[in-house]
């Protein structure tokens, strides 16, 4: 079946604008994860959509960054007012969690390659 | 604070080398720990789950072991390919919100 896809799959912007990346994850997986990845950072953790839960925003670095989901399934990250030092491959994942959280694993999508200029 | 350390950064081994990828963690209150693939330009892969009550798990050529007590896990890779070239990830589960912390990640080359 289809897996986790993400739009654009590169994006490059000038400093100050503003950029939305797009996240369709696995059909019928509850749970939705944007992490980032810059370069000799490793991945970090940005925001964590369950269900018609209250979103974990605890990882987003600044009040520029914010993200929804709509209906429980496509998710956007929108960036305002774009610095350099946001630029790093943005990924999302997806898990059904229907396994209970010790088996649980997320999928994730190709990524988007943010260049901020 | 849960880190995740992965030592060494990068590692170049011949082709057929059996090899290890060592993986370790702070904190030992976890649910599971994982291990990913990455390939230039591309996603993570899942390659192997350990929950917290297990010891290993295997999965064709590879073989992850967890010691939950001591923090740490290792990737057993028997017989290295070049296609084996890749970038491992290890990452631990905790928390109520299903976060996954991640290791910086060991870039592997097989050479043929």
């Amino acid at each position: 079946g289809a897996g986790v896809s993400q739009s654009p799959s590169n994006k490059v912007t000038e400093k100050g604008k503003d950029v939305e990346l797009r996240c369709d994850p696995i059909s019928g997986h509850t749970a939705l994860y944007w992490y980032r990845q810059s370069l000799g950072q490793g991945l970090e953790f940005l925001i964590y959509f369950q269900g018609n839960s209250a979103p974990d925003k605890s990882g987003l670095p600044s009040d520029r960054f914010s993200a929804e989901r709509t209906g429980g399934s496509v998710s956007t990250l929108t960036i305002q007012r774009t610095q350099q030092e946001d630029s790093a491959v943005y990924l999302c994942a997806s898990s059904p969690q229907s396994g209970g959280v010790y088996t649980d694993t997320q999928y994730f999508g190709p990524g988007t390659r943010l260049t901020v200029l | 604070k849960q880190e995740v350390t992965q030592i060494p950064a990068a590692l170049s081994v011949p082709e057929g080398e059996n090899l290890v990828l060592n993986c370790s963690f702070t904190d030992s209150a976890i649910y599971n720990l994982q291990w990913f693939r990455q390939d230039p330009g591309k996603g993570l892969t899942s390659l192997l789950l350990i929950q917290s009550s297990q010891r290993e798990q295997t999965s064709g050529r590879l073989n992850a072991s967890l010691d939950k007590s001591s923090g740490r896990s290792t990737l057993y890779i028997a017989a290295s390919q070049p296609g084996d070239s890749a970038t491992y990830l290890c990452a631990v589960l905790t928390g109520a919100n299903s976060k996954l912390t991640f290791g910086k990640g060991i870039t592997l080359s097989v050479r043929p």
